[in-house]
Order: C-alpha cells, then sequence, then structure tokens
C-alpha cells in the first residue's frame, strides 16, 4: 500500500461531459503529480502541485485543470470530454524535487462512451 | 520534448537466469534519473532513484547504475524469480520536478 489513494477507480461518462477525480496524497508528502496513460503511451506528466502551488506543467490540455487543496488532497478536473480522454489516470506523491522517489495511487479508469 | 527510450520492449527470461535492462536519457540537464516496477494491475512502485554519475543502488537481487555523462542506465536482476515478472520503468528528472518516463521493459520470467 502506497498511501495515496485516488477515487473513484473507474469513471464511465460520455462525450462533452465533465468529471473530477481525487486523490489524497501519502501522510507528509507536499507534491502531487498527475500522470496519464493512454493505450500505447507510457506515463505522461500532466501535472505538479506543491504545498497548494501549482510547480509544473507537462502535456496537459486547456479543458484540464487540477488544484491542491489546503488539506494537501488534489483535484484533476477534466471538461468537455473527447473519445481521446479515456485512460488511465495516475496520481503520485512525495516529498518534492525530482530526487525524492514519487508514490503512486491505483489510477483512476476513465472511459469516454 | 524529452525522449526517454528503453531496452529491450519486452523480455522472456528462465528462472533462475540473471537479466538487465537499458533506459537512455538526455545527458543536458540531468537531475534524477528513476526506476520503477510496475506490476499487473498495482501501481508503479518505486526501486531507486540516482542523481550522481556512477550511483549504483541495489535492493536484494535488484541493482542499477547510472552514467549521466553518456546518458545511461542499466538494471539489473540476478537470479530471476517468478514474482520479478512486471513492466519496468524509467523515468528522467531535469529539475523541473516532472518526470519523463521511458515505456518500459516488459519482463517475463518463465519457470
Amino acid at each position: 500500500d502506497s498511501g495515496v489513494t485516488q477515487t473513484p477507480k473507474h469513471l464511465i461518462t460520455a462525450t462533452g461531459q465533465r468529471v473530477t477525480l481525487r486523490c489524497s496524497p501519502r501522510s507528509g508528502d507536499l507534491s502531487v503529480y498527475w500522470y496519464q496513460q493512454s493505450l500505447d503511451q507510457g506515463l505522461q506528466f500532466l501535472i505538479q502541485y506543491y504545498n497548494g502551488e501549482e510547480r509544473a506543467k507537462g502535456n496537459i490540455l486547456e479543458r484540464f485543470s487540477a488544484q491542491q487543496f489546503p488539506d494537501l488532497h488534489s483535484e484533476l478536473n477534466l471538461s468537455s470530454l473527447e473519445l481521446g480522454d479515456s485512460a488511465l489516470y495516475f496520481c503520485a506523491s512525495s516529498l518534492g524535487g525530482s530526487n525524492q522517489p514519487q508514490h503512486f495511487g491505483d489510477g483512476t479508469r476513465l472511459s469516454i462512451l | 520534448i524529452l525522449n526517454v527510450e528503453q531496452s529491450p520492449q519486452s523480455l522472456h527470461v528462465q528462472e533462475g537466469d540473471s537479466t538487465n535492462f537499458t533506459c537512455s536519457f538526455p545527458s543536458s540537464n540531468f537531475y534524477a534519473l528513476h526506476w520503477y516496477r510496475w506490476e499487473t494491475a498495482k501501481s508503479p512502485e518505486a526501486l531507486f532513484v540516482m542523481t550522481l554519475n556512477g550511483d549504483e543502488k541495489k535492493k536484494g537481487r535488484i541493482s542499477a547504475t547510472l552514467n549521466t555523462k553518456e546518458g545511461y542506465s542499466y538494471l539489473y536482476i540476478k537470479g530471476s524469480q517468478p514474482e520479478d515478472s512486471a513492466t519496468y520503468l524509467c523515468a528522467f528528472g531535469g529539475g523541473a520536478d516532472g518526470l519523463t518516463f521511458g515505456k518500459g521493459t516488459h519482463l517475463i520470467i518463465q519457470p
């Protein structure tokens, strides 16, 4: 058990809809990272928050946004969903800095019908 | 776009044999190199984080080496066991905190 909790585990919705994925980091970790894994793709870094502030941005679409709350949990909001957004979305947490190991949650599998 | 390449893509190894695979990454703006093990139906689990050229890390039968000047890292598994079957991911950290992952080496240990 990594200590990182992601909800929901599965999400099925339709094109054009909006969903929110939630992540609670491991106790003591200040950084939260979001990754997307689509078919035949490696883990793609989306965005990182550190202690409530956005720290780094990767290949995140404008339709996607995230935030980290004072209790350090994070939410990833995906809007105007398209078929191509179907993927496994992982949250990871760490103490902060790319020299720290990241601890991954079990992921949320998003299916767009 | 950062290029992190892992080879081979997949590997079948007999139980008891030793094996190794490669991760290549940009040799500039290096900050850290991570290795993760990802078992089916689970989430990636951190194995090693290496930051210095020449670093060697070991965890049981698994070890890793790092060459930042030429941009490669090797992961070694000694005396492979069925529980070693997994996808092994490497990830490059360029200092901006987000990691760039390779597509992984899928290792299958055959009894």
